[in-house]
């Protein structure tokens, strides 16, 4: 049963706008969200996180908004950047020992 | 400063081998994290350990071994290699101050079994 979901698989966004991407969750009992970017061939590399007690976190070109009522967040990347093309994954934390469960990810493009 | 190094990158085993997954971190890290990906798939977690002598199971633990008698390494045994293990495996570890901390990926091990 996935408890991080991530819909819309793939995303293409010109250069200089805005790139959003969702992320919802089902277990009521996370408290602390991340988002991790992934080229290929390495490993994911921590991007931006939120805690429940917030419910927007901003750092430089990105932006992460929580709404706790509806079991969402989202990723905001202002301007996109070719090299933010990435893999983009969502994960979630309440388990006390800092294990995350992980969306599927999202492919985003960044056209120069 | 390595952070999370993992060896090998990449590994074809036949099936009924087995074989050690390394992870070690320089970052004097309490937790360690053993996850696999499939294809279109996100992380799940295989084990994890929360300081030397101590490991339990994640997700999806069935097939694997794990032992953390150093607070630098965390190996992965897979004992008896089956398809369904082909997989890409990362390590991962973060620090226990405080609750809400990043984990710190290595870039993986390719795995594929034939």
């Amino acid at each position: 049963d996935q408890q991080v979901k991530q819909n819309s698989p793939s995303l293409s966004v010109q250069e200089g706008r805005i790139s959003i991407l969702n992320c919802d969750y089902t277990n009521s009992m996370f408290d602390y969200f991340l988002w991790y970017k992934k080229y290929p061939a390495e490993g994911p590399t921590f991007l931006i996180s939120i805690s429940s007690i917030k419910d927007k976190n901003e750092d430089g070109r990105f932006t992460v908004f929580l709404n706790k009522s509806a079991k969402h967040l989202s990723l905001h990347i202002v301007p996109s950047q070719p090299g933010d093309s990435a893999v983009y994954f969502c994960a979630a934390s309440g388990y006390g020992n800092n294990r995350l469960a992980f969306g599927k990810g999202n492919q985003v493009v960044v056209i120069p | 400063n390595a952070g999370v190094t993992q060896t090998p990158k990449f590994r074809i085993l036949k099936i009924g081998q087995s074989m050690t997954l390394q992870c070690t971190q320089d970052m004097n890290h309490n937790y360690m994290y053993w996850y696999r990906q499939d294809p279109g798939m996100g992380l799940k977690l295989i084990y994890y350990s929360v300081g030397a002598g101590i490991t339990d199971k994640g997700e999806v633990p069935n097939g694997y071994n794990v032992s953390r008698s150093t607070t630098e390494d965390f190996p992965l045994r897979l004992e008896l290699a089956a398809p369904s293990q082909t997989s890409v495996y990362f390590c991962a570890s973060t620090t226990s101050g405080g609750f809400n901390q990043p984990q710190h990926f290595g870039d993986g091990t390719r795995l594929s079994i034939l």
